[in-house]
């Protein structure tokens, strides 16, 4: 069965600095992955997914990450923080011609600091 | 379009009582699942509802029920609350299965048992 693990609950960056999200899957066959974001008080939004071809998917407010099929990961990253990136975020992952079953992580609440 | 609307948006229940939570998909989705949000649990997969069928089904006790319309509106039922059911109900509809196709989140319903 797949699983995501993302490393860290609590993440803290400096406004203008690097963001770095892990995420590590575990899957038997080639997968879907996602990212989503939560702002508070709000339902989950889609940032980005991966479902095949290119390996370095862009998405939306600047986010990038890399499926690394050798690494089982799925790294989000922004260049440069944002206040209004403090948020959290969930990594999912889901196996296509399985189960049809997606599953999250436990997710990540990035904290931007001035 | 409309996004993923949810009634009611809170709710305080007591011990032993019963709920009915509501979920407008976005026109013309066909999919629409419900996952427990809770801070020690994290995001939990209840159901997915696929043209009024049960597609999948999280590890939930049977108190947990769906159902999903001819218009693709769901309800999801608990029966007989826990004070552990406090929780963050969220609702997300898709054009397709949720394993495969973005979903779209809906603000969630509060439920607080007393």
């Amino acid at each position: 069965a797949q699983s995501v693990t993302q490393l860290g609950s609590h993440v803290s960056v400096s406004e203008g600095a690097l963001v770095l999200l892990r995420c590590n899957y575990s899957s038997s066959v080639p997968p879907y992955l996602f990212w989503y974001v939560q702002y508070p008080n709000q339902g989950l939004q889609l940032l980005l997914k991966y479902t095949t071809g290119a390996t370095l998917v862009k998405g939306i407010n600047g986010f990038e990450a890399e499926f690394k099929k050798s690494e089982t990961s799925f790294h989000l990253t922004k260049p440069s923080a944002h206040m209004s990136d403090a948020a959290e975020y969930f990594c999912a992952v889901s196996e296509e011609g399985r189960d049809d079953k997606i599953i999250f992580g436990k997710g990540t609440r990035l904290h931007i600091l001035p | 379009k409309a996004g993923v609307t949810q009634t009611p948006r809170y709710l305080i229940k007591t011990r032993g009582q019963q709920v009915t939570l509501s979920c407008s998909p976005i026109s013309g989705h066909r999919s629409v699942s419900w996952y427990q949000q809770t801070p020690g649990q994290g995001l939990q997969f209840l159901f997915e509802y696929f043209s009024e069928t049960q597609r999948n089904k999280g590890n939930f006790p049977g108190r947990f029920s769906g159902r999903q319309f001819s218009n693709s509106r769901s309800e999801m039922n608990v029966s007989t609350l826990e004070l552990g059911d406090s929780a963050l109900y969220l609702c997300a509809s898709s054009l397709g299965l949720a394993a495969r196709e973005t979903q779209y989140f809906g603000p969630g319903t509060r439920l607080l048992v007393l």
